[in-house]
């Protein structure tokens, strides 16, 4: 049973570097996209991106030049890394797994979420 | 990128009534690539659905989806008590995935 956990710090100033990890235990990493979801506060939820366990990433648009995700096969986890946040940045992260193989498929597995706040 | 409207907002319904949740993409989404999550408040999202109309493993079959083109639908047959919860839409035929802004299920 594959399972994710998120970890990383609940409090960022703003201006500075968001860095998340989420770590997968019980199973490989081989094959899967690897996503970061974020919901604020009482909104909907928001995709962020995916790196595949080749190293390949998709970003949204209008994160794109603030976001690196990326995979570290050794350790069986992957990251997030969003620069210059703000108060806008303050949601409950989650990583998941899409169902896979290959392109395309929904999230069948997720992490419980860290909560990070942006402020000074 | 595809835009997902799910409505409505809230729908407020009694156990054992049959909720119907809409979701709308601005341009065509290929069955194969809509899904719906079903989430409680402090928890994750949990995949209910996959490819428009396949439940996802341990979902119990009062969960069912349809749909075509830019319309789709979740119908839950006769709520239980734990079926109350927000639940989402998903496209994953082009990135960005994009999600709807979700349909609250209240008693």
């Amino acid at each position: 049973q594959v399972h994710l956990q998120e970890s990383g710090p609940g409090l960022v100033k703003p201006s500075e570097t968001l860095s998340l990890n989420c770590f997968v235990s019980g199973g490989s990493m081989s094959g899967h996209y690897w996503n970061w979801v974020r919901q604020s506060p009482g909104k909907g939820l928001e995709w962020i991106g995916f790196v595949h366990d080749s190293g390949t990433t998709s970003y949204k648009s209008s994160l794109k030049s603030r976001v690196t995700i990326s995979v570290d096969r050794s350790n069986n986890s992957f990251s997030l890394r969003l620069t210059s946040v703000t108060a806008a940045d303050t949601a409950r992260y989650y990583c998941a797994r899409d169902q896979g193989p290959g392109y395309g498929y929904s999230l069948d597995i997720w992490g419980q979420g860290t909560m990070v706040v942006v402020s000074s | 990128e595809i835009v997902l409207t799910q409505s409505p907002g809230t729908l407020s319904l009694s156990p054992g009534e049959r909720a119907t949740l809409s979701c709308r993409a601005s341009q065509s989404v290929s069955a194969r690539y809509l899904a719906w999550y079903q989430q409680k408040p402090g928890q994750a999202p949990r995949l209910l659905i996959y490819d428009t109309s396949r439940r996802a493993t341990g979902i119990p079959d009062r969960f069912s989806g349809g749909g075509s083109g830019t319309d789709f639908t979740l119908t839950i047959s006769r709520l239980e008590a734990e079926d109350f919860a927000v639940y989402h839409c998903q496209q994953y035929l082009s990135s960005p995935w994009t999600f709807g802004q979700g349909t609250r299920v209240e008693i």
